[in-house]
């Protein structure tokens, strides 16, 4: 099955400054990667994804990276802002498969 | 509301005892996928159904665990005899076939087992 594994497990920032959270995945059949937010007591909400015949995707302050090749995706949020505190989640998926989910990076952006 | 909804949001049983879960998905979804999430960790994946066919199991799922969809809209989630270790997060998420494959999460049900 799959392995997904994600870094750094905690990331703390200064609002204004961007964050980086990158996993890897271990099956190349994967196709779809989306990411999730989760704060304190909620439900995971998804807030991008990309899938394997795209490199980038963008919207607003978020933009996730995809390296087939090297089988690793990242996630880059900029200009941080206090709200975007939270446990930010990554996912591998081969399409009408289970969820293979990384191991979730907590983020503290810092006012 | 038109998302996903568990019921119930928290559940503390005593163990041993059996308790059941429910899962309502979006309406036009037909895949329905049960999650177990403890404190610090992903959410790890226990089983799936596209419509009322349960597709996919995982090692996790013990023989004290089943799960049903039986007209391919809500789904349950039992445990029987529960276990300390049972303790935990669990979430419903639902997904359209050949739609976009997002899942998307219920607000979960909190299992403490005393």
């Amino acid at each position: 099955g799959e392995n997904v594994e994600q870094h750094p497990s905690t990331l703390s920032v200064q609002e204004g400054d961007s964050a980086v959270i990158k996993c890897t995945y271990s099956d190349s059949a994967s196709n779809y990667f989306p990411w999730y937010k989760q704060e304190l007591g909620k439900r995971p909400q998804l807030i991008i994804d990309i899938r394997s015949n795209v490199g980038e995707k963008k919207d607003q302050r978020i933009a996730v990276t995809l390296n087939k090749t090297a089988k690793h995706f990242s996630l880059h949020i900029t200009e941080t802002q206090p709200e975007d505190s939270a446990v930010y989640f990554c996912a591998a998926i081969l399409t009408g498969n289970q969820f293979y989910f990384g191991t979730g990076t907590s983020l503290t952006v810092i006012p | 509301d038109t998302g996903v909804s568990q019921d119930p949001r928290h559940k503390i049983t005593k163990r041993g005892q059996n308790v059941t879960f429910r899962c309502d998905p979006i309406s036009e979804h037909n895949r329905l996928y049960w999650y177990r999430q403890t404190l610090g960790q992903g959410p790890e994946f226990l089983t799936y159904f596209q419509n009322e066919a349960q597709l996919e199991k995982s090692r996790l799922l013990s023989d004290r665990f089943s799960a049903e969809r039986p007209k391919g809209s809500f789904s349950t989630l039992e445990i029987q005899r529960t276990e300390q270790g049972d303790s935990a997060m669990y979430l419903c998420a639902s997904s359209q076939q050949g739609g976009s494959e997002t899942q998307y999460f219920g607000p979960g049900t909190r299992l403490l087992v005393l």
